[in-house]
């Protein structure tokens, strides 16, 4: 069955520099949410999209922005990028409001 | 606002031992409650849910029961295996307006030796 597709897989940044992640959901998903997940914590809800609208907004920082596409694929944009920011970036999607369906996550790395 | 809050870990147990991982809640409303199983530099997996009071979720031998009463959703298993090892999250989803997001607890590494 396909899953949710994370590119890249792993991304080495500076500080200061910008960085864009890409999620792809399961198809006919309508719904992606994006989660960070610091080193040895749980993951924290960021941002989510529903028909490509926002629908709901977490603990994002305003360095960061995102979108969903018309063929619902999503874009997590980060820019002036901050050690803190290392951490395990996860997309899910859905179809119903509640099951959600997580990709490999792409790990980030500020030097 | 929503929490999650599980038990204190890291668990450590033999082969064939009985497992529980204690979860308890705090909602505004009437959540739906989710176990979701992390292993080593993978992503999250959906291991099993409840979406209303007294339902038991259950998966490859794993059970929690949704107890409103004592807003608790305890995994347990009754043998674990090596392959079992990984880390737990338990999870909420508050619904209505919250548009599907999870709450997860702090998570629990369950690591299990042969």
């Amino acid at each position: 069955a396909a899953g949710v597709i994370q590119s890249p897989r792993h991304l080495i940044k500076e500080k200061r520099e910008t960085a864009t992640l890409k999620c792809y959901p399961i198809p006919r998903h309508d719904t992606v949410y994006w989660y960070q997940q610091g080193p040895g914590q749980d993951p924290q809800f960021l941002i989510s999209f529903y028909e490509k609208m926002q629908s709901d907004k977490g603990s994002i920082p305003d360095r960061f922005s995102a979108q969903q596409f018309s063929d619902y694929h999503s874009e997590l944009n980060m820019s002036s990028l901050e050690l803190g920011d290392s951490a395990l970036y996860f997309c899910a999607s859905s179809f119903s409001l509640d099951e959600q369906f997580f990709g490999p996550g792409t790990r980030l790395t500020v030097l | 606002g929503d929490s999650v809050t599980q038990m204190e870990g890291p668990v450590t147990l033999s082969e064939e031992a009985f497992l529980t991982i204690n979860c308890t809640y705090t909602a505004t409303g009437y959540p739906s409650l989710f176990w979701y199983v992390q292993y080593p530099g993978e992503g999250l997996q959906l291991l099993l849910k409840a979406t209303k009071a007294d339902d038991k979720g259950s998966n490859k031998g794993f059970e929690a029961t949704y107890r409103k009463e004592t807003t608790s959703f305890h995994l347990e298993k009754g043998s674990v295996q090596v392959s079992d090892s990984a880390v737990y999250f338990c999870a909420l989803n508050a619904g209505g307006t919250s548009y599907g997001k999870l709450t997860f607890g702090q998570g629990t590494i369950l690591t299990v030796h042969p």
